[in-house]
């Protein structure tokens, strides 16, 4: 199993564009959401997933979008970057979708920088 | 609505020494909580969690935790630091409802030889 894969690792983009982080899942989880990683501030969930088809809003939703036409995709669409979104994007799925007490496993994360 | 507070964002401890990370949480009901470790341009790795079995937990590494709910705290310990052990550690809340996790703001690890 590959795990939780995220790409790419690296990206820069101008003010004002768009892009998509990929991420996908070869674990049959149900459970996918996306956190972003600022320094000092830990990581803050940005949108989750509980199965196919199904979406919500986590701590910081504002300036993204998600979908999940698949179990095994989730990719997280900025609509219009901002310097606000440099960060470190980290992509995690876990088991089930009830029960907090299952593990949740993490991608290797990609770097974002707006300028 | 649930939080987490880890005290010290640094925290410098030489080879040999015991290692402790101090995690505080809030939370109405009691929580499942999980202790993650990241290394430099990696993603988070799961070290223990407490899951309301066992108070002691331990976990990969040599690492243990114990949740104490009187006192809200569920503290990271290792008896003996590595130069492995350099990282940053993450302490997290969930709910039994939903899988949500709120961490804390994270505490790097440093070790001196």
């Amino acid at each position: 199993n590959a795990g939780v894969t995220q790409t790419p690792k690296f990206q820069v983009l101008k003010t004002g564009q768009s892009m998509t982080l990929q991420c996908a899942q070869d674990m049959n989880h149900e459970y996918m959401s996306w956190y972003r990683q600022d320094p000092g501030m830990g990581l803050r969930l940005i949108h989750y997933s509980v199965g196919a088809g199904i979406t919500d809003q986590g701590e910081v939703p504002n300036g993204y979008n998600v979908s999940r036409s698949t179990t095994e995709d989730f990719p997280l669409r900025l609509l219009s970057a901002a310097p606000s979104q440099t960060s470190v994007y980290f992509c995690a799925s876990s088991r089930s979708t009830a029960g907090g007490k299952d593990t949740q496993y993490f991608g290797p994360g990609t770097r974002l920088t707006v300028l | 609505a649930q939080s987490v507070t880890q005290l010290g964002s640094h925290v410098s401890v030489s080879e040999g020494a015991l290692v402790l990370l101090r995690c505080n949480y809030s939370s109405s009901v009691p929580p499942y909580l999980f202790w993650y470790v990241q290394y430099p341009n990696q993603g988070l790795q799961l070290l223990l969690k407490y899951t309301s079995a066992a108070t002691l937990v331990k976990g990969i590494n040599g690492f243990e935790a114990e949740f104490k709910k009187s006192e809200t705290s569920f503290h990271l310990t290792k008896p003996s630091a590595h130069m492995s052990d350099a990282a940053e550690y993450f302490c997290a809340v969930s709910m039994e409802y939903g899988n949500k996790l709120v961490f804390g703001a994270g505490t790097i690890l440093r070790v001196k030889s």
